[in-house]
């Protein structure tokens, strides 16, 4: 158990629907990011959150959305879901905004768009 | 911008062979960079990180040194077991922001 928990695990919806991911970062981790993994992409960054704030923005669609709560739990919306959405979405959390020694990942959710 | 490239996979060796993961990266300054190891079904996690040039990272019996001259951060282990494998990621973290640049990833089987 790396500490970041993230749900659910799975999650199958249709196209045009709307899903939350949710993540809690590693206890004592103010820093969260989130990572699309899909098998033609790889590993793209999407988003990344400090204590609350948006610090820095990577490859996110305009239908997709984040944010981090004050218990600093973040959670990732993504909307009007089509059938490219379909992938692994990770989270990590590192305890600094400048994430020094690199991150701790979650066990990722995997979204299916059927 | 940023980027890493990785050896092309997937590799397949025999327990007890040695292994040898090639990395090269594009990046300005001194960036950081890891390796990640991902297990079927689970998330990434940090195997070994090395912030400045000529560090060797090392853990697992696994090691990579950072060669700022020729911009790479090579895996490697004497004698890989059958509990290796999985997918290993070069990563890079840039001089300025926190995000980590991924390579493709290597997929490694050992057979027994």
């Amino acid at each position: 158990d790396s500490g970041v928990t993230q749900t659910p695990k799975h999650l199958i919806t249709a196209t045009g629907q709307r899903v939350t991911l949710r993540c809690s970062p590693r206890s004592g981790d103010l820093s969260v990011y989130w990572y699309q993994q899909s098998l033609d992409q790889g590993l793209q960054f999407l988003i990344q959150y400090y204590n609350g704030e948006e610090r820095a923005k990577g490859n996110i669609l305009e239908r997709f959305s984040a944010q981090q709560f004050p218990d600093l739990h973040s959670e990732l919306n993504l909307s009007s879901l089509e059938l490219g959405d379909s992938a692994l979405y990770f989270c990590a959390s590192s305890v600094d905004p400048g994430a020094t020694y690199g991150y701790t990942f979650g066990s990722g959710t995997r979204l299916t768009v059927v | 911008g940023n980027s890493v490239t990785q050896m092309e996979g997937p590799v397949t060796l025999s327990e007890e062979a040695f292994l040898t993961i090639n990395c090269t990266y594009t990046a300005t300054g001194y960036p950081s960079l890891f390796w990640y190891v991902q297990y079927p079904g689970e998330g990434l996690q940090l195997l070994l990180k090395a912030t400045k040039a000529d560090d060797k990272g090392s853990n697992k019996g696994f090691e990579a040194t950072y060669r700022k001259e020729t911009t790479s951060f090579h895996l490697e282990k004497g004698s890989v077991q059958v509990s290796d494998s999985a997918v290993y990621f070069c990563a890079l973290r840039g001089t300025s922001g926190s995000r980590l640049t991924f390579g493709e990833g290597t997929q490694l089987t050992v057979n027994p």
